[in-house]
């Protein structure tokens, strides 16, 4: 069991710039999950796949986000014209169904300067 | 709308002692799962009990238990024999069953063993 994989762990990126993190859920799940995370908060939604149908997005997602489920394994979250307010940490979570636990990766940790 | 609110910021806590931490929430759903989360610095979210809104029972994990006040709306997380590894945050969070599926989470209790 790999559990949920995230990849960078950490990026250090220049206003403007365009950035892409990757997640790799937990083989047989087909719900895969985006949160954000800010310090001393709590993470929130950004959006939602069931396979490669993404479902649901948050209004946290503005047009400068945007994310990909394409064969419904792996998912990749893209930042477009990065802010200084996009600095956050990422997380990436995956479920077997709904009303069952969603297991989190270990984050990316945004830092936009 | 669903909304978690997480009362106490910080705790600290003596070693091998109980330790609850509080958890109300708000929700127009009448179905719904209630869970608790641990972050420790590493940053990654790790389960660690759930509760189904039409549970008779508590829901009990090892030395974790959550103590379901349905017509208070609360869902307390309860440490038994805390251990200086049980240093972390905690999250409350909430999902509905049905439609909605994302998780709304608390802001938080800074748990902290002291030996």
């Amino acid at each position: 069991d790999t559990g949920v994989s995230q990849d960078p762990r950490h990026k250090i990126t220049k206003r403007g710039q365009n950035v892409t993190f990757r997640c790799d859920p937990i083989s047989e799940h087909n719900r895969l999950y985006w949160y954000r995370q800010t310090l001393g908060q709590g993470p929130e939604f950004l959006t939602y796949f069931q396979n490669e149908a993404q479902l649901e997005k948050s209004r946290l997602l503005s047009d400068r986000f945007s994310a990909e489920r394409p064969k419904g394994s792996f998912s990749t979250l893209e930042i477009q014209r990065t802010e200084q307010g996009d600095s956050a940490m990422y997380l990436c979570a995956s479920s077997v169904r709904t009303g069952t636990e969603a297991f989190f990766g270990q984050g990316t940790r945004l830092t936009v300067v | 709308a669903q909304k978690i609110t997480q009362t106490q910021p910080g705790m600290f806590v003596q070693e091998k002692e109980a330790v609850t931490l509080d958890c109300t929430y708000d929700t127009s759903d009448q179905s719904y799962g209630l869970f608790w989360y641990k972050q420790p610095s590493s940053g990654e979210m790790i389960f660690l009990i759930y509760q189904g809104s039409y549970d008779e029972q508590n829901a009990t994990e090892g030395r974790y238990s959550l103590n379901f006040q349905k017509a208070r709306k609360s869902a307390n997380l309860v440490i038994s024999a805390s251990q200086l590894g049980d240093s972390a945050m905690y999250f409350c969070a909430m999902m509905a069953n049905f439609g909605n599926e994302k998780l709304t989470f608390g802001t938080g209790t800074r748990l902290t063993i002291i030996p």
